[in-house]
């Protein structure tokens, strides 16, 4: 399955909203029911960090300014207020079909 | 807490074997597959294959198969990677996670460079 992300890289005033998207080539819905669908932010220098599980649920302690949505093929992640701590590479994940496989990443930068 | 500690960066040539590892600790080691990702300088993640701790069962990324091999030692909550005979281009991080519905903790990393 391959997952592509958009866009590349992103430069965010602070303050203001980002997106990215991530669409997959198949879709994530599991035989169970669940879309195993993460996202994931690598901050300089540090090991991934999982913020979103099965497309929406944020993992504990991730600030509630980071959502997950979308179905199928097709996933969001949005920040509502980007600050200067969200600087970093986000990566989705799919985890529905055995080869797990990574989008290509978003790099999130300040303006 | 839980938590996944990776073995210390590594220096080796181009042919030589290496094993790094990656202990588990806070929680119950065989009821969580363990996956490793790669990821080469300035890249993306790869993921390279899984292991079940309770019976060692793994599967791999054909793109990996038989270039390496995922093991496990339950008694001591730690899992491996090896290889017998690295190449220049396995010069990367090499980060071990645990599945809970996706990837949600992972280790520290262990930096391994393959040069002559």
């Amino acid at each position: 399955v391959v997952m592509t992300q958009s866009p590349l890289s992103l430069s965010v005033t602070l303050g203001q909203p980002a997106s990215i998207s991530c669409r997959s080539s198949q879709s994530l819905l599991y035989s169970d029911g669940n879309t195993y669908l993460n996202w994931f932010q690598q901050r300089p220098g540090q090991s991934p960090r999982r913020l979103i599980y099965k497309v929406s649920n944020r993992d504990s302690g991730v600030p509630d300014r980071f959502s997950g949505s979308g179905s199928g093929t097709d996933f969001t992640l949005k920040i509502s207020r980007v600050e200067a701590e969200d600087v970093g590479v986000y990566y989705c994940m799919q985890g529905t079909h055995w080869l797990l496989t990574f989008g290509g990443g978003t790099k999130v930068e300040i303006k | 807490e839980v938590q996944l500690v990776q073995s210390g960066a590594e220096v080796k040539k181009p042919g030589e074997s290496l094993r790094i590892s990656c202990k588990g600790s806070g929680y119950n080691f065989t009821n969580y597959w363990i996956s490793w990702v790669r990821q080469m300088p300035g890249k993306g993640l790869e993921w390279m294959g899984r292991l079940d701790p309770s019976d060692s069962y793994s599967n791999y990324n054909p793109s990996f198969q038989g270039h390496v091999t995922i093991s496990v030692d339950k008694s001591i909550s730690t899992a491996y990677l090896q290889w017998s005979s690295l190449k220049a281009s396995d010069t990367a991080i090499y980060y071990c996670a645990r599945w809970d519905d996706g990837l949600g903790c992972w280790g520290q990393g262990t930096l391994v460079t393959v040069s002559s």
